[in-house]
């Protein structure tokens, strides 16, 4: 069964470094989401991306964030300067074609990121 | 704005009981519901959903859901409880274009 993953499983990385999580989804999936998830807490929508383009985005989502989708494949999340706060774990999610609100999402394993 | 609640953050249960995990949801139009189960250490995998239709919907390993409009409920449900159910469950709703999930409900089930 086909699934989305996430790379690295974990990354740790020190306080104003950049740091960019990558996501490969499900080949014939078109819409595109990252998530995170602070540890124990709530999961928290961060931004959807369709059609080369961010369809929508929460206010986490500010001007240290950016996605692309730089080939065929992959899906990645960049984080600018990183704060101990970015500490999370961070979910891609992909849907199939079709009415977007009638389809589930398929998550990835996450990746954890630490920042020190 | 589309949310979904989660009343409470912990739910114990022996096996071989049945077990409800409860949601309730506040749309503006049609509600497009989900449920979600988080195992440790990996990601959240998907249990069901309600777009239109019967009123109960059934899902992967034995769990259903029941939708109710006038109390605005999507209460996650199973019959008989396994050990194995033990996981973090999360409620969703679907927005114009994410999902907003609900704070997630800790389910114990006890041999």
């Amino acid at each position: 069964e086909p699934e989305v993953t996430q790379t690295p499983s974990h990354q740790v990385t020190q306080m104003g470094q950049e740091v960019i999580l990558r996501c490969v989804p499900i080949s014939n999936h078109l819409y595109f989401y990252w998530y995170r998830q602070i540890l124990g807490q709530k999961v928290e929508f961060l931004v959807s991306f369709y059609n080369n383009e961010i369809s929508e985005k929460s206010e986490i989502f500010d001007d240290q964030f950016s996605v692309e989708r730089p080939d065929g494949s992959n899906f990645t999340l960049k984080i600018r300067s990183t704060k101990l706060e970015d500490s999370a774990m961070y979910f891609c999610a992909s849907s199939p074609p079709g009415d977007i609100q009638l389809k589930e999402q398929y998550f990835g394993p996450g990746t954890r990121l630490t920042v020190t | 704005a589309q949310s979904v609640a989660q009343p409470e953050d912990q739910v114990n249960v022996a096996e071989g009981n049945p077990l409800t995990v409860k949601c309730t949801y506040s749309v503006s139009g049609n509600p497009y519901l989900f449920w979600y189960v988080q195992y440790p250490n990996r990601g959240l995998q998907f249990l069901l959903k309600y777009i239109t239709g019967d009123n109960l919907v059934k899902g992967s390993y034995g769990f259903e859901a029941e939708f109710n409009k006038s109390q605005t409920s999507f209460h996650l449900k199973k019959p008989s409880a396994l050990v194995s159910d033990s996981a973090l469950y999360f409620c969703a709703v679907r927005g114009d274009n994410d999902m907003r999930f609900g704070a997630g409900t800790r389910l114990t089930v006890k041999p």
